[in-house]
């Protein structure tokens, strides 16, 4: 039982560049969602995904696009990277008893 | 909207009670409290929940007055191992799957 997984574990990217990061859990939860976390700060909500099929905007969704690919995957996209969108990404899914699992994180630099 | 408000930081020494209070005044009807305990470089992990009164598990205390305005965690004894940023989080006010973290309260024990 992996929890929850994010690929990759770091990036580096050039500013415009796009990428896609991935995450999947395997405790058969409805709600996932995405944070991002600056150095020194607390987590910022960009999406979150309450059921398969649906997504949610959160508090900083601009700039960012979300996929709710099965109840397993939940993926989150940077169409045109910019060095604003360099953080640590954390993915977590959600039980029914409201408790959040969180993944290892994604961190990423853009240069 | 919901939001939370925290210290931002507590000193303590190994051995001693450590309570950090938690303040969201707009927290809707149905909204649970739920603490969250962040190491670096690692993601939150959960560490109690509560609706109202007390809730108590292996590893902390959760005390929710009546009006439910606020919140205290409760540490008992703890351990350099103990430091770490802890997290209030409630709902966004709609009593939905919307979540926002507030900025934490950074514990440092000390030995």
């Amino acid at each position: 039982n992996a929890g929850v997984t994010q690929t990759p574990k770091f990036q580096v990217l050039k500013t415009g560049q796009s990428m896609t990061l991935q995450c999947a859990q395997d405790m058969n939860h409805n709600s996932m969602y995405w944070y991002r976390q600056d150095p020194g700060m607390g987590l910022r909500l960009i999406y979150y995904s309450a059921s398969e099929g649906t997504t949610d905007k959160g508090e900083v969704p601009n700039g960012y696009n979300v996929s709710r690919l099965n109840k397993r995957e939940f993926s989150l996209r940077l169409e045109s990277a910019a060095p604003s969108q360099t953080s640590v990404y954390f993915c977590a899914s959600r039980d029914t008893y409201n408790e959040q699992f969180f993944g290892p994180g994604t961190r990423l630099t853009v240069l | 909207l919901a939001k939370t408000t925290q210290p931002i930081s507590m000193d303590s020494y190994e051995g001693q009670e450590v309570n950090i209070t938690c303040s969201h005044n707009n927290i809707a009807t149905n909204d649970y409290i739920t603490w969250y305990q962040q190491f670096p470089s690692q993601g939150p992990r959960f560490i109690i929940q509560g609706y109202k009164t007390k809730v108590t598990n292996e590893v902390a205390s959760l005390f929710i007055p009546a009006d439910r305005k606020s919140s205290t965690l409760s540490l008992p004894r703890v351990s350099l191992s103990d430091t770490a940023v802890y997290y209030c989080l409630v709902g966004d006010g709609s009593g939905g799957f919307k979540t926002i973290f507030g900025a934490g309260t950074r514990l440092f024990v000390k030995a």
